[in-house]
């Protein structure tokens, strides 16, 4: 089992939908991530939060949009998301930013958009 | 551009024979590597990683090769098990915090 939670497993909405995505972490990590893999393609990286604060956007469109309440939680807020959104959600996490430090994934959101 | 990629797509062997994953990196500056392993269904878990300032690391059935001289990166699994088919990707974290993920290479083991 993983050590980074996420919620839910599976997730479909309509392009008009509002929902959430939430992840979770109890390691004391300080630095948290979202990355977005299509199928049979490696996960990209979407936002690096860092101390709680938005370090990395990738160029994310604004229908995605991240939340950091707490150093344990994350979340990714959808609005108006399209079909070719659909794709699998992983949430990491690592000790800090600055590199040589592990980032460890979720299982994972599977979002499908209709 | 920066790339981290794969020799080979699908890699099939008998259990109980050695695996070799390789992987081609081209970021000179990255000093910090890891290798994940995907099971269907499931994220990316690590498995072991190396800094730039060794070229072998060893764990459990696992080695990991460096060769800074051709940006050329291995993964060594001894005695394949079923268990041990997933996808496997190797990753390259330079000081941009910024995380690489190679194509990814499917292993898959025959009885």
């Amino acid at each position: 089992d993983t050590e980074v939670t996420q919620t839910p497993k599976h997730l479909v909405m309509g392009m008009t939908n509002k929902k959430s995505l939430k992840c979770e972490q109890h390691m004391g990590h300080r630095a948290m991530y979202w990355y977005k893999q299509k199928a049979k393609k490696p996960p990209e990286l979407m936002f690096v939060y860092s101390y709680e604060k938005l370090s990395i956007n990738e160029s994310v469109p604004s229908r995605f949009s991240p939340e950091c309440p707490n150093s344990s939680l994350l979340n990714l807020h959808l609005h108006a998301l399209q079909p070719e959104d659909s794709a699998l959600y992983l949430c990491a996490s690592s000790q800090a930013t600055g590199g040589n430090s592990p980032l460890h994934f979720g299982n994972g959101t599977r979002l499908t958009v209709t | 551009g920066e790339s981290v990629g794969l020799h080979l797509p699908t890699l099939s062997v008998q259990e109980g024979d050695n695996s070799i994953i390789n992987c081609a990196y081209s970021n000179s500056a990255s000093d910090y590597f890891i290798w994940y392993k995907q099971e269907s269904g499931k994220g990316p878990q690590f498995i072991i990683d190396i800094r730039s300032n060794m070229d072998k690391r060893q764990g459990q059935r696992v080695t990991v090769l460096l060769n800074k001289t051709v940006k050329h990166l291995s993964l060594q699994i001894a005695a394949t098990q079923p268990g041990d088919s997933a996808v496997y990707f190797c990753a390259e974290l330079p000081y941009t915090d910024k995380l690489i993920f190679g194509t990814g290479t499917r292993l898959q083991v025959f009885p």
